[in-house]
């Protein structure tokens, strides 16, 4: 079946600006997270939602981000006045279980967004 | 909250030698180990995982250990071809969170 998908799959924005960037979970999983990937390093968590609920935003690193996924399918990563350190790929992974029974996460291929 | 260290961060072995790769973890709690392998932009894919009530397990060439008291665990790739060349990331969970290690470079040379 189809995988998580994940769009733009590059981004470029100007410092300053608001971005949006959307990803589709595998159909039918309960979990979904999204993480930072700066070049060279591991996944870095951002934060995660149970169905519609966001259980954990503790990994955001400002108020800029903001994160929803309203009707507990696709969710959204918003950017808002983007800065240059916001530069990264951004990965959301789905899982068949609730966070909490720690099922296999499946990932997305990411964006990469560019603040400029 | 959870730490987990990994070494080395960049291995180069000789085609069919075999590779290992550990990692360190520092909360207890953490009970899933998945191991994931991320090609040149592209996702990471997990390739192994191993929870908490089992010491090894086993998948063709690739193995992984977790000795819970010391708190690590190790990748073990045998008979190591080309095509495994890429980033491999160890990660720990309480269920949670997902923390990631840092990353070991794989080169194979042929």
């Amino acid at each position: 079946g189809a995988g998580v998908s994940q769009s733009p799959r590059y981004k470029v924005a100007k410092r300053g600006q608001d971005v949006a960037l959307r990803c589709d979970p595998i159909s039918g999983h309960v979990s979904l997270f999204w993480y930072q990937q700066a070049l060279g390093q591991g996944p870095e968590f951002l934060t995660y939602f149970q169905n519609e609920a966001q259980l954990d935003k503790s990994g955001l690193p400002s108020d800029r981000f903001f994160a929803e996924r309203p009707e507990g399918s696709v969710s959204t990563l918003k950017i808002q006045r983007t800065q240059q350190e916001d530069s990264a790929v951004y990965l959301c992974a789905s899982s068949l279980s609730p966070p909490w029974s720690t099922d296999t996460q499946y990932f997305g291929p990411g964006t990469r967004l560019t603040v400029l | 909250g959870e730490n987990v260290e990994q070494h080395p961060s960049t291995l180069s072995v000789q085609e069919g030698d075999s590779a290992v790769i550990k990692c360190t973890y520092s909360d207890s709690a953490s009970n899933y180990f998945p191991w994931y392998k991320q090609e040149l932009g592209k996702r990471p894919q997990l390739i192994i995982d191993i929870r908490s009530n089992v010491g090894e397990k086993k998948d063709q060439r690739i193995a992984v250990t977790l000795n819970k008291t010391a708190k690590h665990f190790s990748l073990h790739i045998t008979e190591t071809q080309p095509e495994d060349s890429a980033v491999y990331f160890c990660a720990a969970s309480t269920g949670n969170q997902f923390y990631f290690g840092t990353g070991t470079s794989l080169t194979v040379i042929p």
